[in-house]
C-alpha cells in the first residue's frame, strides 16, 4: 500500500525557535494534503488543507503567520511552526490521499506524526 | 453539537470478549465512514471504510452503518491484547474534503 512518511518523529526546541515538519508521499503524487494536530487524549483536530501549487486553507482558530504550510511538489508538504511556544506542544500528522486506492478520491493515508515538545 | 460523538472510554474488557465501539454524526451530509486503529504515539491506521447502510465484515471486525439513526459502530470478535489501541471513527462528505473525526475510544483488552 500506500505510504506517507513524517519527519521528524520527535522535536525538542526551545521557546521562540522555529521547526519544520516534513510529510511525503513515497509512491503516489498528492494534489492535497491534510495537516492534524492531536493534544494528549483527544482526537485529531484539522488544523489545515495543503493544496499544491497554492495557498493552504485553514481551519478556524488556526493561525496562518504562526503555522506555515508549504505544497511546493506533488509529494512534499512541509508545516514550519514558527516562534513556538509551550503550548504548541503536540503531536502532528499529515494526511494523504492516493487516488489509486480506493474509491471516491482515493483511500486517506496518515504519516506516523511528529511529536514537537516546546521548552 | 458536535460532528461526531464518540464515548472516549476507557473501555477495559477480557481477552476473548466481544467489543462494541459506537459513534453517532450530525450531518446526514457525510457519506464515508471509517475506523481507524491508532497505538501510542503512532499515526492512525485504516480498519474498515464503509458507504453504505449496513455491515461490512473483515475478519474479526464488523463495521455498521445506518445512516437512518446516523449511528455507526465497529465490532471486535475474540478480541486480543494485541487490540488494545484507541480506535477513532471518521466521517467525510466527498471528493477531496478531510475527514472529521471523533475523539477516540481507548481499548484495553487484559489477557
Amino acid at each position: 500500500g500506500a505510504v506517507v512518511s513524517q519527519h521528524p518523529s520527535w522535536v525538542i526546541c526551545k521557546s521562540g525557535t522555529s521547526v519544520k515538519i516534513e510529510c511525503r508521499s513515497l509512491d503516489f503524487q498528492a494534489t492535497t494534503m491534510f495537516w492534524y494536530r492531536q493534544f494528549p487524549k483527544q482526537s485529531l483536530m484539522l488544523m489545515a488543507t495543503s493544496n499544491e501549487g497554492s495557498k493552504a486553507t485553514y481551519e478556524q482558530g488556526v493561525e496562518k503567520d504562526k503555522f506555515l504550510i508549504n505544497h511546493a511538489s506533488l509529494t512534499l508538504s512541509t508545516l514550519t511552526v514558527t516562534s513556538a511556544h509551550p503550548e504548541d506542544s503536540s503531536f502532528y500528522i499529515c494526511s494523504a490521499r492516493d487516488p489509486g486506492q480506493g474509491t471516491n478520491g482515493g483511500e486517506l493515508f496518515f504519516g506516523e506524526g511528529s511529536r514537537l515538545t516546546v521548552l | 453539537q458536535k460532528e461526531v460523538e464518540q464515548d472516549p472510554g476507557p473501555l477495559s474488557v477480557p481477552e476473548g470478549a466481544i467489543v462494541s465501539l459506537n459513534c453517532t454524526y450530525s450531518n446526514s451530509a457525510f457519506q464515508y465512514f471509517m475506523w481507524y486503529r491508532q497505538y501510542s504515539r503512532k499515526g492512525p491506521e485504516l480498519l474498515m471504510y464503509t458507504y453504505s447502510s449496513g455491515n461490512k465484515e473483515d475478519g474479526r471486525f464488523t463495521a455498521q452503518v445506518d445512516k437512518s439513526s446516523k449511528y455507526i459502530s465497529l465490532f471486535i470478535r475474540d478480541s486480543q491484547p494485541s487490540d488494545s489501541a484507541t480506535y477513532l471513527c471518521a466521517v467525510l462528505r466527498s471528493g477531496n474534503t478531510p475527514l472529521v473525526f471523533g475523539k477516540g475510544t481507548r481499548l484495553s483488552v487484559i489477557a
